[in-house]
């Protein structure tokens, strides 16, 4: 099956500074990248995907990066603002398994104001 | 109006007991989900429902069994709760299976809490 790693487990950045997550999976059959914010006390929440066609993707302050080759993809988020702080999860879906998708342990970010 | 809905919030139980968690979606989506997630905050498939029909069901205890009365609809019943079944339980609906509409939207999760 697939397996997800996510770096870092936590994250502190100043206000203002950008951050930086990063997602590695094993299975090359993997076509879709998405990434979940969840806030304290909620359910996660899409805030950018990805497909395996597409190299980057640009959202406001919130980009996605993947390179199929390493099997890598990264989230950015620029700017970073208090409110930027949450648990953040990448997740793969397998393009044979139906709509299954594999979650990364996820990252506390902090934002400092 | 609230997309995905879970009932109820919290729950705090005894050890051995029975108890439900309701899910509803009313996004009009074909597949619904169930997911565990523990202390640590790793998010784990439990079940995966397609119109009403079963489609992925990872390695879970049979204590758990998923029903599902209409597509709109994924209840997750638990038997004889254990200690370890503490969690926050996420229900989760997307359009439909592998294709383009992929985003899982989540609901605001049920805290089991198993005394």
């Amino acid at each position: 099956g697939e397996n997800v790693e996510q770096h870092p487990s936590t994250l502190s950045v100043q206000e203002g500074d950008s951050a930086v997550i990063k997602c590695t999976y094993s299975d090359s059959a993997s076509n879709y990248f998405p990434w979940y914010k969840q806030e304290l006390g909620k359910g996660p929440q899409l805030i950018i995907d990805i497909r395996s066609n597409v190299g980057e993707k640009k959202d406001q302050r919130i980009a996605v990066t993947l390179n199929k080759t390493a099997k890598h993809f990264s989230l950015h988020i620029t700017e970073t603002q208090p409110e930027d702080s949450a648990v953040y999860f990448c997740a793969t879906r397998l393009s044979n398994t139906g709509n299954q998708f594999y979650f990364g342990t996820g990252t506390s970010l902090t934002v400092i104001p | 109006d609230t997309a995905v809905s879970q009932t109820p919030k919290y729950l705090v139980t005894q050890m051995g007991n029975d108890k439900s968690i309701k899910c509803e979606q009313n996004l009009g989506h074909d597949t619904m989900y169930w997911y565990k997630q523990d202390s640590k905050k790793f998010l784990k498939i439990m079940f995966s429902y397609n119109n009403k029909e079963l489609i992925i069901n990872e390695t879970v205890p049979n204590r758990f069994s998923p029903k599902s009365p209409d597509k709109a609809h994924l209840n997750l019943h638990i038997n004889s709760l254990e200690l370890g079944d503490s969690a926050v339980y996420f229900c989760a609906s997307s359009q439909g299976l592998a294709g383009h509409t992929d985003t899982q939207y989540f609901g605001p999760g049920t805290r089991l809490t198993v005394l």
